[in-house]
């Protein structure tokens, strides 16, 4: 049984394109978040959603969208995409609040490639 | 500056080998949990351990094990006797609550290359 799921694994796209992709847990946590993990491998928090309420939210551009219709989805949508945004993004859930003793657990990843 | 330093980028060693990732942290707070992730070729995050600031006692989980020190603020990763399976990027990550809402803070990883 896959814990946290996202779909697509893989997504090529070109330039100013909007695209989506859709992580679901079925841990039963209550929070989700998504970090992006950049060319050399860092790994940076984005967003964080409690019971569908957002509550952590980075220095993102605001290109890029967060929705979690049930706190078992959370879904990252990109307007206008662009070079930069080339990465791998991670979903990932936690049983808690968000609190400092929670536990993430992470998606497969998906790596999203901006020509 | 860092708050989760891992100062090995690159570490290769030979099968059957024990070695020794270091993790260096810097906070604040007085209660903050450290984590160490695996990521393997394969691309996925694994969760390996999670030890709160106010437990001290390493760990040791089959060939695995954590030395966490707090006067040093490390939290170091020794893999006993080294398989090619282990080969993978190994993460140190900090949360801490600054706001009450927990931010995972993750070093920059260390790559790890074991060959047979």
């Amino acid at each position: 049984d896959t814990a946290v799921s996202q779909t697509p694994k893989y997504l090529v796209t070109q330039m100013g394109n909007d695209k989506s992709i859709k992580c679901e847990q079925n841990l039963g946590h209550d929070t989700m978040y998504w970090y992006k993990q950049d060319s050399k491998k860092f790994l940076k928090i984005m967003f964080s959603y409690n019971n569908k309420e957002l509550i952590i939210n980075e220095t993102v551009p605001n290109r890029f969208s967060p929705k979690s219709p049930d706190k078992a989805h959370l879904n990252l949508h990109i307007n206008s995409l662009e070079l930069g945004d080339s990465a791998v993004y991670f979903c990932a859930s936690s049983q808690g609040v968000g609190g400092v003793t929670d536990t993430q657990y992470f998606g497969p990843g998906t790596r999203l490639t901006v020509l | 500056a860092q708050k989760v330093t891992q100062a090995q980028t690159e570490i290769s060693v030979v099968e059957k080998e024990d070695v020794t990732l270091d993790c260096v942290y810097e906070t604040r707070d007085t209660t903050y949990y450290l984590f160490w992730y695996k990521q393997p070729p394969s691309g996925e995050l694994v969760f390996l351990i999670r030890r709160n600031s106010f437990d001290e006692q390493n760990e040791i989980s089959g060939r695995y094990s954590w030395n966490f020190q707090k006067s040093t603020s490390s939290f170091n990763f020794t893999i006993t006797a080294s398989q090619v399976v282990d080969s993978a990027v190994y993460f140190c990550a900090l949360s801490e609550a600054d706001s009450g809402y927990s931010t995972l803070t993750f070093g920059k990883g260390t790559m790890l290359l074991v060959s047979p």
